[in-house]
């Protein structure tokens, strides 16, 4: 059965900060992985997303991911929090062979102390 | 793109009466998505359409539960005789033909079964 973990439910980092949000995620086939944003009330915003080639991947606001075949995960950095980055995240996998529906993890909450 | 609009925005309904959800995607997309979001969970994928063609449905879309996409554009998702226990954030999203390709979600519809 396809599965997404995010193992941390609540993250709190002050501003400036790095952050880091895991992922690991168990897929009986090639995956697409993505990482989304949502705002309290709001729908989803893609950050970025990995397919294919270099596994280190940039996306909007700064953030990027690393995918990780040997580990099963694909976490997400950024170098230097803003306050504007409260918000909750979401990892998601995907696969042509599933009719890329996406199977999305439970979500990590995201705080940033001023 | 205009981006993928949802109506309403919100619907409070009484427990047992019939609801109906709209989504338009962007024009171009021909792959609709309609996921189901519930308080601290992640997006549950319900069922999709390639055009016009329906081609998976979850096991979490009870007999109650009938989507539909009339001539490939707009999807509406009905919801008969509602329980409190369907209460949730209807999300829809479209993404182009062919794949992989990333799903653009709609801000959502919030339901309420009182």
């Amino acid at each position: 059965a396809q599965s997404v973990t995010q193992p941390d439910i609540h993250i709190t980092v002050s501003e400036g900060a790095s952050l880091e949000l895991r992922c690991n995620y168990s897929y009986g086939a090639t995956p697409y992985l993505f990482w989304y944003v949502q705002s309290p009330g709001q729908g989803l915003q893609l950050l970025l997303k990995y397919f294919s080639g270099d596994t280190l991947v940039q996306g909007i606001k700064g953030f990027e991911a690393e995918f990780k075949r040997s580990q099963s995960s694909f976490n997400l950095r950024k170098p230097s929090v803003h306050w504007s980055d409260a918000a909750e995240y979401f990892c998601a996998v995907g696969a042509m062979e599933y009719g890329n529906k996406l199977v999305f993890g439970a979500g990590t909450i995201l705080r940033v102390k001023s | 793109d205009t981006g993928v609009s949802q109506n309403p925005r919100h619907k409070i309904t009484k427990r047992g009466q019939n609801v109906t959800f709209r989504c338009d995607p962007i024009s171009e997309h021909n792959r609709l998505y309609w996921y189901r979001q519930t308080l601290g969970q992640g997006p549950e994928f319900l069922t999709y359409f390639q055009n016009e063609a329906q081609l998976e449905k979850s096991r979490l879309l009870s007999d109650r539960f009938s989507a539909e996409r009339p001539k490939g554009s707009f999807s509406t998702l009905e919801i008969q005789r509602t329980e409190q226990g369907d209460s949730a954030m209807y999300l829809c999203a479209s993404s182009r033909p062919g794949g992989p390709n990333e799903q653009f979600f709609g801000p959502g519809t919030r339901l309420t079964v009182l």
